[in-house]
C-alpha cells in the first residue's frame, strides 16, 4: 500500500531559526513529490514539485531535497518568519494509470517571536 | 484571475439531506479534483476529472457524485448526507494530469448533524 509518513508531527521554533521537515514514502512507481504549505482555514499552496531526476529545488527560503533511492524528501526552511507558521504537507504521486496521489498527514510548524 | 472558487464556505446539513458544493476555476485547467480533509488524516481524493465530460473515482467516492459539463465548473453532489461526511472539502485544478502545479480553492466546511 502506498504511504507517506511525515516527521515530526509538530515543531515549535523561534523566529529567525532554520528547521527541516522530513517525508518518507513507499509510493511506487514514483512520478513526482510535492510540498504544500497550508495556513489555518485555507487551502494548500504549492511550494515545490520534484520529479525523479531532481535532487534539490528552492522556492525563496524553502528548499526541498529528494533522494529517490532511499525514498526520502526534506523541506528546509531558512531564517523562519512568523508567517511560516502553518501545516506543511508532503504529497507523492505514482506514475502509470493512477491519478490518485498519496498525502502525508502534515507537519504543524509554529514560529514564535 | 479569481483562481479556484468554492461555494458555500460553510454549510450545515441534516442527515439524509442532499446538496451540491460548487467549484469553478478561470484558468482553463483541464484537470480538476475534489478532496476531503479530516482531522489527523491527510487529504483524500474523492473524484477527479481530466477534462470536460470525463470523470473518475478517487480514493473515497462513496456517497458523492460529480459531473463536468464545462471546463470551468466541477460540482460535487452529496446524495444523502451522513455524519461521516462532516469534513472540510477542497476543490483543486491544474493544467494537466502530472507534474503541474496544483491550485486549491479556499475550502467548504461541512457539518452533518
Amino acid at each position: 500500500k502506498n504511504q507517506v509518513e511525515q516527521s515530526p508531527q509538530s515543531l515549535i521554533i523561534l523566529e529567525g531559526k532554520n528547521c527541516t521537515l522530513q517525508c518518507n514514502y513507499t509510493v511506487s512507481p514514483f512520478s513526482n513529490l510535492r510540498w504544500y504549505k497550508q495556513d489555518t482555514g485555507r487551502g494548500p499552496v504549492s511550494l515545490t514539485i520534484m520529479t525523479f531526476s531532481e535532487n534539490t529545488k528552492s522556492n525563496g527560503r524553502y528548499t526541498a531535497t529528494l533522494d529517490a533511492d532511499t525514498k526520502q524528501s526534506s523541506l528546509h526552511i531558512t531564517a523562519s518568519q512568523l508567517s511560516d507558521s502553518a501545516s506543511y504537507i508532503c504529497v507523492v504521486s505514482a506514475s502509470g494509470g493512477s491519478y490518485i496521489p498519496t498525502f502525508g498527514r502534515g507537519t504543524s510548524l509554529i514560529v514564535h517571536p | 484571475n479569481a483562481g479556484v472558487t468554492q461555494t458555500p464556505k460553510f454549510q450545515v446539513l441534516k442527515t439524509g439531506q442532499s446538496m451540491t458544493l460548487q467549484c469553478a476555476q478561470d484558468m482553463n485547467h483541464e484537470y480538476m479534483s475534489w478532496y476531503r480533509q479530516d482531522p489527523g488524516m491527510g487529504l483524500r481524493l474523492i473524484h477527479y476529472s481530466v477534462g470536460a465530460g470525463i470523470t473518475d473515482q478517487g480514493e473515497v467516492p462513496n456517497g458523492y457524485n460529480v459531473s463536468r459539463s464545462t471546463t470551468e465548473d466541477f460540482p460535487l453532489r452529496l446524495l444523502s448526507a451522513a455524519p461521516s461526511q462532516t469534513s472540510v472539502y477542497f476543490c483543486a485544478s491544474r493544467p494537466g494530469t502530472r507534474g503541474y502545479e496544483q491550485y486549491f480553492g479556499p475550502g467548504t466546511r461541512l457539518t452533518v448533524t
